[in-house]
């Protein structure tokens, strides 16, 4: 089966920082993606490590870690809009195999 | 600017009923999905469509079927509504290789009485 952890809850305060951490096992992998939703909003699409280091996007970095099969999404100082919940999702293979996503991680930014 | 519509955010829908959750995009894109995602359980796929006429299906299709008749149109049908199905559904969709990056309607939340 296709499996992602990733933590259901992580509270944070404004100006900090905060990691949200991704595990995978799957079969085949070829890439990470995060997603961001806020409350009844659509997930909309971060970042995408297709290959192991860090990619940064303003106050957003993702990393991955493709021998230790481990990702996380990094969020520098934290706004309270930043509220949301996060998915991590694997892509398998470079053709038409679909995302596998994550359950999610509830981000709660406290003033 | 990219777009995904679907055609309702609230849907109430009586046990036995067929329901018809529509979904468009303006992108050209090759690939379409639906999703369901329900509190704790993340976004599970129920179908998803690379082609005009093709359908795969994904995790969780029982009690679903799909229609993609047009390049921009992917439908989803319950054919006989029932309970466990309420939850909100989201349509998705991505170029032919950007499958790492696709993007959302706005949701439809249906409740099946």
């Amino acid at each position: 089966g296709q499996s992602l952890e990733q933590p259901s809850e992580v509270t944070a305060v404004e100006g900090a920082i905060v990691q949200i951490n991704c595990t995978y096992q799957t079969s085949g992998f070829y890439g990470l993606s995060w997603y961001q939703q806020h409350d009844g909003g659509a997930p909309t699409f971060l970042s995408y490590n297709g290959l192991d280091g860090l990619e940064e996007t303003g106050r957003f970095s993702s990393f991955l870690s493709r021998s230790d099969s481990y990702g996380y999404l990094l969020l520098q100082e934290l706004q309270m809009k930043d509220s949301a919940s996060y998915f991590c999702a694997v892509k398998r293979d470079s053709g038409n195999t679909p995302l596998v996503f994550g359950k999610g991680t509830r981000l709660s930014v406290i003033a | 600017d990219v777009k995904v519509t679907q055609s309702s955010r609230y849907l109430v829908k009586r046990t036995g009923e067929k329901v018809f959750l529509e979904c468009v995009q303006d992108m050209d894109h090759e690939n379409m999905f639906w999703y369901r995602q329900d509190p704790g359980l993340g976004l599970r796929l129920i179908y998803f469509s690379y082609d005009v006429k093709m359908k795969e299906k994904g995790d969780i299709p029982e009690g679903y079927s799909v229609s993609r008749e047009k390049k921009e149109r992917f439908s989803l049908i319950l054919e006989s509504a029932s309970t466990n199905q309420t939850s909100m559904y989201l349509c998705a969709s991505t170029t032919a290789g950007g499958y790492y990056e696709q993007y959302f309607g706005p949701g439809t939340r249906l409740t099946v009485t």
